[in-house]
């Protein structure tokens, strides 16, 4: 069965301090992101990453950076976190790019909160 | 951008077939409709997907129109473990991701 994981569902953590988000897929997906979902906004495209070591910005970027030093593992870092970077935290998979194959496959999620 | 548009909420009975209509009439000829579904506190689940002809599979039916301008995801027999938010996703070519809009909120009743 398809499996992707996230280390933390729920985390609590203060301004300014840095931030690791971790997923692990065991699919051997080449393709790997991460959306953030707010009410009323749907989800929302931060970073995604094709290969090991490769990386590119989605549609909200500023604020994050990501790691992908193993093709199973992306990780999500809030160098210094804010406020306004509370929210739900998904991280997908997909096997191929091809359009007519895009199945996403979704970690149940980190609920993040930044006091 | 979103493409598709579609219902905010819908209800409907246990045990009916619950259609869950969308939009899309500016889809492209190469361009998929693909469903997927969030169930509270979970992260979205691929449902099923399709470019012209209508597809089923063991979660549910999409039926796209012959001028591909809208579908209709069906729910053959709802329960309760359907209640989620609906989204369909026309996924543009050369687009990095699936663009999740807020969806339909499907609510089954007892």
């Amino acid at each position: 069965d398809v499996k992707v994981t996230q280390s933390s569902r729920y985390l609590v953590k203060r301004t300014g301090e840095k931030v690791f988000l971790e997923c692990v897929q065991d699919m051997d997906h080449e393709n790997m992101f991460w959306y953030r979902q707010d009410p009323g906004l749907g989800l929302r495209l931060i970073y995604f990453s094709y290969d090991v070591k490769m990386k590119e910005k989605g549609d909200i970027p500023e604020g994050y950076s990501v790691s992908r030093e193993k093709k199973e593992r992306f990780s999500l870092i809030l160098e210094s976190a804010s406020t306004n970077q509370t929210s739900m935290y998904l991280c997908a998979s997909t096997r191929t790019r091809a359009v007519g194959l895009y199945e996403q496959y979704f970690g149940p999620g980190t609920r993040l909160t930044v006091t | 951008d979103a493409k598709t548009t579609q219902p905010p909420s819908m209800d409907c009975a246990e045990g009916r077939a619950a259609n869950l209509p969308c939009n899309h009439s500016t889809i492209s000829g190469n361009e998929y409709v693909y469903w997927y579904r969030q169930i509270h506190s979970q992260g979205p689940q691929y449902i099923i997907h399709g470019l012209k002809n209508n597809e089923t599979n063991e979660m549910a039916s999409l039926i796209i129109t012959e001028d591909r301008k809208s579908s209709t995801l069906i729910l053959p027999h709802a329960t309760l473990r359907d209640t989620a938010v609906y989204y369909c996703i026309v996924f543009q070519t050369g687009a990095n991701n699936l663009f999740f809009g807020t969806g339909t909120r499907l609510t089954v009743i007892p």
